[in-house]
């Protein structure tokens, strides 16, 4: 267990609205990776964080902001929610010597009508 | 291009049964890190196993090994004597060198979904 929360764990919301997803952990690391998993894809990875107020984009960027202002916190915001944003919403951590190994948190599914 | 090739898109065994998952990857770099990660029905990803590209030797945990072959850029799983908990999907990964701050952001395969029945 890596102390790693996600919330909400699901969410349905309709097409246009935006949606925060939040990634909460204890243990004060310093990146922070959000990914998505969509069948026939793997995961993949969105956005990700090395330290508070340092963030960059990952492959599938766009339509995604996200923010950390904390080092326990790191949001991911879909500024206006497109039915290609459905997916599974998994939050990592990295640990170890040079941070190469990453922990995943539970994942949230959303689901957008 | 991807990455990582996993193409055994789902196996299926009987419980007892030795099966192997494949995977075979693709960098430039000499310094990378090889994952497997488990995902059962319940959905979350459980860590497996890391493998340094500096680190050749074999790794067994109890039911599972892994053969990890610079020759042919493979990193296969088998999970020897199948059992009904093992059915999952299986991702393998590779992380390379930090070149930037994304730290070590993985390349995931497409998964290969075990099925293992009794």
């Amino acid at each position: 267990d890596a102390g790693i929360t996600q919330s909400p764990r699901h969410k349905v919301t309709e097409t246009g609205t935006p949606v925060t997803l939040r990634c909460h952990q204890t243990e004060n690391h310093r990146y922070m990776y959000w990914y998505r998993q969509d069948p026939g894809h793997g995961l993949r990875l969105i956005h990700y964080s090395y330290g508070v107020k340092d963030t960059d984009k990952g492959e599938v960027s766009d339509g995604y902001s996200v923010s950390r202002s904390k080092t326990e916190d790191f949001l991911l915001t879909l500024e206006s929610a497109t039915s290609s944003q459905t997916s599974v919403y998994f939050c990592a951590i990295s640990v170890g010597l040079i941070q190469e190994t990453q922990y995943f948190g539970p994942g949230t599914r959303l689901l957008v009508l | 291009a991807q990455k990582v090739t996993q193409a055994q898109t789902e196996i299926s065994v009987v419980e007892k049964e030795d099966v192997t998952l494949d995977c075979v990857y693709e960098t430039r770099d000499t310094t990378y890190y090889l994952f497997w990660y488990k995902q059962p029905p319940s959905g979350e990803l459980v860590f497996l196993i890391r493998r340094n590209s500096f680190d050749e030797q074999n790794e067994i945990s109890g039911r599972y090994s892994w053969n990890f072959q610079k020759s042919t850029s493979s990193f296969n799983f088998t999970i020897t004597a199948s059992q009904v908990v093992d059915s999952a999907v299986y991702f393998c990964a590779l992380s390379e060198a930090q070149v930037t701050n994304s730290g070590y952001a993985l390349n995931f395969g497409k998964g290969t979904s075990l099925l293992v029945t009794p």
